[in-house]
This record gives C-alpha cells, sequence and structure tokens, in this order.
C-alpha cells in the first residue's frame, strides 16, 4: 500500500480565491508529479519534480505553480482561481533513481470545483 | 512521440464473462508497460505491470502480455466480478514518464 496523501479531498471555492492543493508522500520518493484529469477521464501531466528545487511543467499547460522544498511535499497553487480550473487534480510519486521501470503511486486525489 | 491506444468504452459485462481491454503503443525503445485501475472517487491504483518483451503481468486474476512484435499490452480476466467495475488505463513508462491511454471504463452486472 502506497503512503501518498492529498488534502483537500473536494473543494468548492468562488472566483477568484488563491487556493493550494497539498501532496505529501512517506515512501521517501525522489520523484513526484500532478495531473489533472477531466470529466472524460483523460489523465494529462502538468507539473512534475525529480527531487527538491526541481519543478518543471508538463504536457498540459496550466496556470498552476509547484514548489518543492522538501522531498516528501509537493503543493499546488492557484492564486485566481477560476472555473475553467474545475477539475479532478491527482498527485503521484515515484522512486527508482533514473530507471526506466518506475512505477508511479497516486493519492486519491482532489475534486475541484470553482464557481 | 510515445503513444497509448486503447479501446474505447464504455464496457458492459454480466458477472462471470470474460474481459478483454486492448492496448497497443508506440515508443522508442523498451518501454516499461502499466495497467492502472481507478475506482469511483479514487486515485489510480497499480494493477499489474511488465518491464520487457514477453513478460506477463498478472495481479486479483486480471492478466497482460507485453508483447512486443505487436506493440500490445491487452488485459484480459477470465471471469469479471461487480466489483472490477472501475475506469482501466493503460501506460507506458518512457523517459521517466508515463504515458496513458483514454482509459476504458468497465461496468459489471450482477
Amino acid at each position: 500500500e502506497a503512503d501518498i496523501y492529498q488534502t483537500p479531498r473536494y473543494l468548492v471555492i468562488g472566483t477568484g480565491k488563491k487556493i493550494t492543493l497539498e501532496c505529501s508522500q512517506t515512501m521517501g520518493h525522489d520523484k513526484m508529479y500532478w495531473y489533472q484529469q477531466d470529466p472524460g477521464m483523460e489523465l494529462h501531466l502538468i507539473h512534475y519534480s525529480y527531487g527538491v528545487n526541481s519543478t518543471e511543467k508538463g504536457d498540459l499547460s496550466s496556470e498552476s505553480t509547484v514548489s518543492r522544498i522538501r522531498t516528501e511535499h509537493f503543493p499546488l497553487t492557484l492564486e485566481s482561481a477560476r472555473p475553467s480550473h474545475t477539475s479532478q487534480y491527482l498527485c503521484a510519486s515515484s522512486g527508482a533513481a533514473g530507471g526506466i521501470t518506475d512505477t508511479q503511486y497516486f493519492g486519491p486525489g482532489t475534486r475541484l470545483t470553482v464557481l | 512521440g510515445d503513444s497509448v491506444t486503447q479501446m474505447e468504452g464504455p464496457v458492459t459485462l454480466s458477472e462471470e464473462a470474460f474481459l478483454t481491454i486492448n492496448c497497443t503503443y508506440t515508443a522508442t525503445g523498451y518501454p516499461s508497460l502499466f495497467w492502472y485501475v481507478q475506482y469511483p472517487g479514487e486515485g489510480l491504483q497499480l494493477l499489474l505491470k511488465a518491464t520487457k518483451a514477453d513478460d506477463k503481468g498478472s495481479n486479483k486474476g486480471f492478466e497482460a502480455t507485453y508483447r512486443k512484435e505487436t506493440t500490445s499490452f491487452h488485459l484480459e480476466k477470465g471471469s469479471v466480478q461487480v466489483s472490477d467495475s472501475a475506469v482501466y488505463f493503460c501506460a507506458l513508462n518512457s523517459a521517466r514518464q508515463l504515458t496513458f491511454g483514454s482509459g476504458t471504463q468497465l461496468t459489471v452486472l450482477p
């Protein structure tokens, strides 16, 4: 059983609010990821990190930002939420150093609704 | 670039029916292949994986064989249960990232 946590699980907020979605893992994994999952189920990588102080944008352009100050923590921030940000956000981590056989472990997700 | 093509859903089966969900891929090099499952309201869970050609991954009665010659990794189960109702994602890992298929919704009726 993977130990990766996301809070909150559900969030409903108004337009223009700043929000931070939390993601933590206790497995000591060096790599962490954020995915956005649209209602059609497809997953899109929006951010990833290969270690502390390393962050990169993913395939899907996103107005969110991330930080990686500690190995176990990878929060995602939206400075000004809009209805177009309504989605499910999934955090994941993986641990094999440099190999291509990494298995990614996923958190339970945060379902965000922006009114 | 790398890509994964999954059988489109939704798929509806009766309990104890045989399941196949097709997955083919395009990739440079020798990727690892995965099947993930997502139950309602949850994140993705690793179902099974295979790291090289002809490997068979298996878990909870599900199986998939890494076929390099046909670039496929089809998911099969001999007898599905209502509890198998979920969304199934095929994925490949290369260049240190996962590339997912679009997901296949499976509903199993009692």
